[in-house]
């Protein structure tokens, strides 16, 4: 099946820096990749995704890039603030409308410093 | 966008009791839904994928008769923890995907703490 690693664990960044959260994904089958961003003792909200046919996605300061031939995905915050501070996790999955399963990276705390 | 509504939040139950978690999608029908367990500072490890007027596909090592699943509608599952033990206790989730998109929404979860 699919596993997906994720990195850092931790990320501590300065108010306005950027931020970059890596991925890896081991399925070259999978072909959606989505970023959620977890506070506590709530569930995950989905912040952006990508899917395979695209390599990078911009919304406001959060942009994901995918390079599907190293099976790699990142996500980058800019300008961050201190209301990015929450754990996020990255997953990818085979998305055929059918049986399908999300599987998640292992999570990052990002910590902005203000 | 997509809501999927989890109830109750947070749920104290004593030792040997059960326990019924409810995850409704608000404006879409969900054929398929996903119970995820979280332990503290860990990822989500998914439980089951809840499947609409069948039974439920449990992950390996999830113990069917303990965390019954029942998907009676397009809009509701329920997970039961059923003769709940300290270990049990944990941060439940459930999952669906509006048909019309990609994305997953998740439910806010539920804290169990069983004593």
């Amino acid at each position: 099946g699919e596993n997906v690693e994720q990195h850092p664990s931790t990320l501590s960044v300065q108010e306005g820096d950027s931020a970059v959260i890596k991925c890896t994904y081991s399925d070259s089958a999978s072909n959606y990749f989505p970023w959620y961003k977890q506070e506590l003792g709530k569930g995950p909200q989905l912040i952006i995704d990508i899917r395979s046919n695209v390599g990078e996605k911009k919304d406001q300061r959060i942009a994901v890039t995918l390079n599907k031939t190293a099976k790699h995905f990142s996500l980058h915050i800019t300008e961050t603030q201190p209301e990015d501070s929450a754990v996020y996790f990255c997953a990818a999955i085979i998305s055929n409308f059918g049986n399908e399963k999300l599987t998640f990276g292992t999570g990052t705390r990002l910590t902005i410093i203000p | 966008g997509a809501v999927v509504s989890q109830h109750p939040s947070r749920v104290i139950c004593k030792s040997g009791t059960s326990v019924k978690i409810e995850c409704r999608s608000l404006d879409f029908q969900a054929t398929t839904m996903f119970w995820y367990r979280q332990f503290p500072k860990q990822s989500l490890m998914l439980m089951a994928t809840s499947n609409e007027g069948s039974k439920a596909t449990y992950e390996q090592g999830v113990e069917k008769d303990k965390f019954l699943i029942n998907h009676a509608s397009l809009t509701l599952s329920t997970l039961t923890v059923t003769s709940a033990h300290p270990e049990d206790s944990s941060f439940y989730i459930c999952s669906a995907r509006d048909p019309g998109h990609y994305g997953y929404t998740f439910g806010s979860g539920t804290r169990l703490t069983v004593v």
